[in-house]
């Protein structure tokens, strides 16, 4: 089945950009979309079909990808921002919606 | 505001039922595909079963073909998971989300229920 790979944990300063990866067999031909879940709430979609934005979420979540691997882009990351983040494809050779794994963002 | 929530959670012994409820609000429900998602403590997101918006087609993970059942009834609003022959395994938060088709994002997500199998 397909498999979403993403790091564990992603660290930043505030005021910097934080970059979370998912990587996946050419990726780069699927819709990626990414979410995030803070504590103890459920998720929250921040950007869809690769690169856009629900409304509501701020310009600093921007979204690519190409090839094997999608990136979700925090610009000037914020402490609010800290929560886990996790990408999501749907695999038609499987038809199964994916998810990667997560990636906990820490902001410093 | 769309909302959904969900309820029916609850303990349960390994082997034992258990049917969870998603009622929907704030949208037309009959446009969207209905899912559960679930997350087991301290784990990560994994999709469970979906059905398209008039009811006709169903899928499942593997992980609970053959036990559980998903069902709407869109004049209800309501979306239902019969969960059988429960396991340690499952259990988890579950959580009711929508997405407009198959390929785009889950847009809504309800609060969860939680779902505990243990004796």
């Amino acid at each position: 089945s397909y498999v979403l790979t993403q790091p564990p944990s992603v660290s930043v300063a505030p005021g910097q950009t934080a970059r979370v990866t998912c990587g996946g067999d050419n990726i780069g031909s699927k819709s990626v979309h990414w979410y995030h879940q803070k504590p103890g709430q459920a998720p929250v979609l921040v950007v869809y079909d690769d690169s856009d934005r629900p409304s509501g979420i701020p310009e600093r979540f921007s979204g690519s990808n190409s090839a094997n691997t999608a990136t979700l882009t925090i610009s000037r990351v914020e402490a609010g921002d800290e929560a886990d983040y996790y990408c999501q494809v749907w695999d038609s050779s499987s038809d199964l919606h994916v998810f990667g794994g997560g990636t906990k963002l820490t902001v410093l | 505001e769309v909302q959904l929530v969900e309820s029916g959670g609850g303990l349960v012994q390994p082997g034992g039922s258990l049917r969870l409820s998603c009622a929907a609000s704030g949208l037309t429900f009959s446009n969207y595909w209905m899912h559960w998602v679930r997350q087991a403590p301290g784990k990560g997101l994994v999709w469970v079963s979906r059905v398209n918006n008039d009811g006709s087609t169903i899928s499942y993970a593997d992980s609970v073909e053959g036990r559980f059942t998903l069902s709407r009834d869109n004049a209800k609003n309501t979306l239902d998971l019969q969960m059988n022959s429960l396991r340690a395994e499952d259990t988890a938060v579950y959580y009711c989300a929508s997405t407009f088709d198959l390929l785009t994002a889950f847009q809504y997500w309800g609060q969860g229920t939680l779902v505990t199998v243990s004796s």
